[in-house]
């Protein structure tokens, strides 16, 4: 595996299940995200990881819940959800010094559906 | 605070025509900025970048941009689109975090 990648690709679940989308970079990069990606809205920043430390957190329901155990593994605990929590969660990561700007690398995504 | 605009959410080309997506920003210091692009079903794809230096920015794929402090622009362009060219493009201001434009989605015809 190469790049970053996130499983499932699809997921549909009910307001009442419990799920967890999970993401895994194969960069060396100390920096993981969340973002949440609906229609017709710019990406919205969810989570941000830094050195497996949780460094922001944009006002994100309580139903979401991110956990980063190791600098390589990103998850992201669903509960509860609701019909408008449907959309494209992409995962990302980068290799953040501090001093100089550097891109993301984003996964392909899970495309969520809340029934 | 920092801001991206995209203008016009979706723009439609002819193939080997010249391709224009266009995006400002605001901002109180020289930003860094970036070009994303999403195919459908796909995460987002870094095609180029601008930090320091040179303002004409060259992408993979063809794309180009160029960074405009006085105009607070960095517009992406391509000579001759493709077909294959097809996608969401977005663009995106890094100053602590990445803030992303809205996105605008770049059609085809042949």
């Amino acid at each position: 595996e190469t790049g970053v990648t996130q499983t499932p690709r699809h997921l549909v679940m009910g307001m009442t299940n419990k799920k967890s989308l999970k993401c895994e970079q194969h960069l060396g990069h100390n920096a993981m995200y969340w973002y949440k990606q609906s229609a017709k809205k710019p990406l919205e920043l969810m989570f941000v990881y830094s050195l497996e430390e949780r460094v922001e957190n944009n006002s994100v329901p309580s139903r979401f819940s991110p956990e980063c155990p190791n600098s390589s593994h990103l998850f992201l605990h669903l509960h509860t959800l609701q019909p408008e929590d449907s959309a494209l969660y992409l995962c990302a990561s980068s290799q953040e010094s501090g001093t100089r700007p550097t891109e993301q690398y984003f996964g392909p995504g899970t495309r969520l559906t809340v029934t | 605070a920092q801001s991206v605009t995209q203008l016009g959410s979706h723009v439609s080309v002819s193939e080997g025509a010249l391709v224009l997506l266009r995006c400002n920003y605001s901002s109180s210091v020289p930003p860094y900025l970036f070009w994303y692009v999403q195919y459908p079903n796909q995460g987002l794809q870094l095609l180029l970048k601008y930090t320091t230096g040179a303002t004409l920015v060259k992408g993979i794929n063809g794309f180009e941009a160029e960074f405009k402090k006085s105009e607070t622009s960095f517009h992406l362009t391509k000579p001759s689109a493709h077909m294959s060219d097809a996608a969401e493009y977005f663009c995106a201001v890094k100053k602590g975090k990445l803030i992303f434009g809205q996105g605008t989605e770049l059609s085809v015809k042949p």
